[in-house]
């Protein structure tokens, strides 16, 4: 089984929908973060969690928010989608040794 | 401020050598890795650096220069499956907090 999943894995939505994106992890890593990836302007961090009390933003936060509802999960929510925001998003984890990112498979976010 | 370069395409003959640099301009700097990414996965750790030198691992080598903001992956024998994004990752921060910043990413293409 896949030790970071995201779900869901694809969705089409309308602009100024409320959407919800989930991310697991079974790795036991207390850190977890949310990027987007567009081509051509690779991986942005969006928002990051240390631990379930810890909440902070990253380089593109504006339009964003999250809820970390414990060390397992971590979700991001657009409040009101545009365009935009349409892109693939990772969540991903890390240990607190090297950082090495750990990432999920991927949500591919469409609004029109 | 952080900032991470990398050239945007590559392309390479199978059997070659090819080296991927990534040249960075960063406060709290606190390592450097490099992620591959094939198209349409998440990304996945490849090798890490954190002191100046070479770090081997089978056909994958990576270098850093901390004084010169360098760092270079190179790849010995490239097979086809070696098509793929090459993703440059700075860690920076202090005090225990440390968050990453990648750059926009190394496509290489390899052709028979």
């Amino acid at each position: 089984d896949a030790d970071v999943t995201q779900t869901p894995r694809n969705r089409i939505t309308k602009t100024g929908k409320r959407i919800m994106l989930e991310c697991s992890q079974t790795k036991g890593h207390d850190r977890m973060y949310w990027y987007r990836q567009d081509p051509g302007l690779g991986l942005r961090l969006i928002y990051y969690s240390f631990d379930v009390k810890d909440i902070n933003k990253g380089e593109i936060s504006d339009g964003y928010s999250v809820s970390r509802q414990a060390q397992a999960k971590f979700s991001l929510s657009l409040e009101s989608a545009i365009p935009n925001q349409t892109a693939l998003y990772f969540c991903a984890t890390s240990d607190d040794l090297r950082d090495t990112q750990y990432f999920g498979p991927g949500t591919r976010l469409t609004v029109l | 401020g952080q900032n991470i370069d990398q050239p945007t395409e590559m392309t390479a003959t199978e059997g070659a050598i090819v080296q991927i640099n990534c040249t960075y301009q960063t406060s709290g700097f606190n390592g450097l890795f490099w992620y591959q990414q094939h198209a349409g996965e998440a990304p996945t750790f490849l090798s890490y650096n954190v002191l100046d030198g070479l770090e081997e691992k089978g056909r994958f080598s990576s270098f850093l220069s901390r004084s010169k903001g360098y760092s270079y992956l190179l790849l010995k024998e490239l097979q086809m499956k070696d098509s793929a994004s090459y993703l440059c990752a700075v860690k920076r921060g202090g005090g225990g907090s440390y968050i990453p910043t990648f750059g926009r990413g190394t496509s290489l293409i390899v052709h028979p």
